[in-house]
């Protein structure tokens, strides 16, 4: 049972450059979304799904685009990188109808912008 | 929107207690988690409450007043692998996503010292 995969793990852009970060899942899980982590800042929701073909921005959507063609695929897209978008990207999935139910992450991308 | 406090830093010696204390401000209290995160990692799931009152799993305990707005996570018995950011995360049925999506507080640093 892999879980949440995101890849690639570690990735340096030059600005303007555009990029996907992937992510599946093999958990069936309805939910996704994309956080990006700061140094200070904390976890931050770029953008979430609650199923396939539905998709919502987040705190912090701007520059980012996202789709959910599948239930298991959730790809992150940069569509021209800037500096500030240099930080660590985690892809997470939970269900949807449990109370209790936490999300589970990916091991991470550490992007940087150059 | 919600505001989630959390103390930047703490110190603590192996074998001590330590409390983590977490405060929150929602409109549409619906849970709140405790994370432990190890530095290069992803986040792991380490507690969930709804109700008031205390968690214990193991070493590990988490307390809830909905009324105070606040939380704790204890760790006892403390052990150098315990070194890592410990995040609070709320979810808010008020928010975007409903029951899915977790705000995440900016973490606290732990360090277990001999």
């Amino acid at each position: 049972n892999a879980g949440v995969t995101q890849t690639p793990k570690f990735q340096v852009l030059k600005t303007g450059q555009s990029m996907t970060l992937q992510c599946a899942q093999d958990m069936n899980h309805e939910y996704m979304s994309w956080y990006r982590q700061d140094p200070g800042m904390g976890l931050r929701l770029i953008h979430y799904s609650v199923g396939a073909g539905i998709t919502d921005q987040g705190e912090v959507p701007n520059g980012y685009n996202v789709s959910r063609s599948t239930t298991e695929d959730f790809p992150l897209r940069l569509l021209s990188a800037a500096p500030s978008q240099t930080s660590v990207y985690f892809c997470a999935s939970s269900y949807r109808r449990q109370a209790g139910n936490t999300i589970y992450f990916g091991e991470g991308s550490w992007l940087t912008v150059v | 929107g919600q505001n989630i406090d959390q103390p930047t830093e703490m110190t603590a010696t192996e074998g001590a207690i330590v409390q983590i204390n977490c405060t929150y401000q929602t409109s549409g209290f619906n849970g709140l988690f405790w994370y432990q995160q190890h530095a290069g990692e992803a986040p792991t799931f380490l507690s969930y409450n709804v109700l008031d009152g205390l968690e214990e799993k193991g070493r590990f305990s988490s307390f809830l007043s909905r009324s105070k707005g606040y939380s704790y996570l204890l760790l006892k018995e403390l052990q150098m692998k315990d070194s890592a950011s410990y995040l609070c995360a709320v979810r808010d049925l008020a928010s975007g996503a409903g029951s899915y999506q977790l705000t995440f507080g900016k973490g606290t640093k732990l360090s277990v010292i001999p």
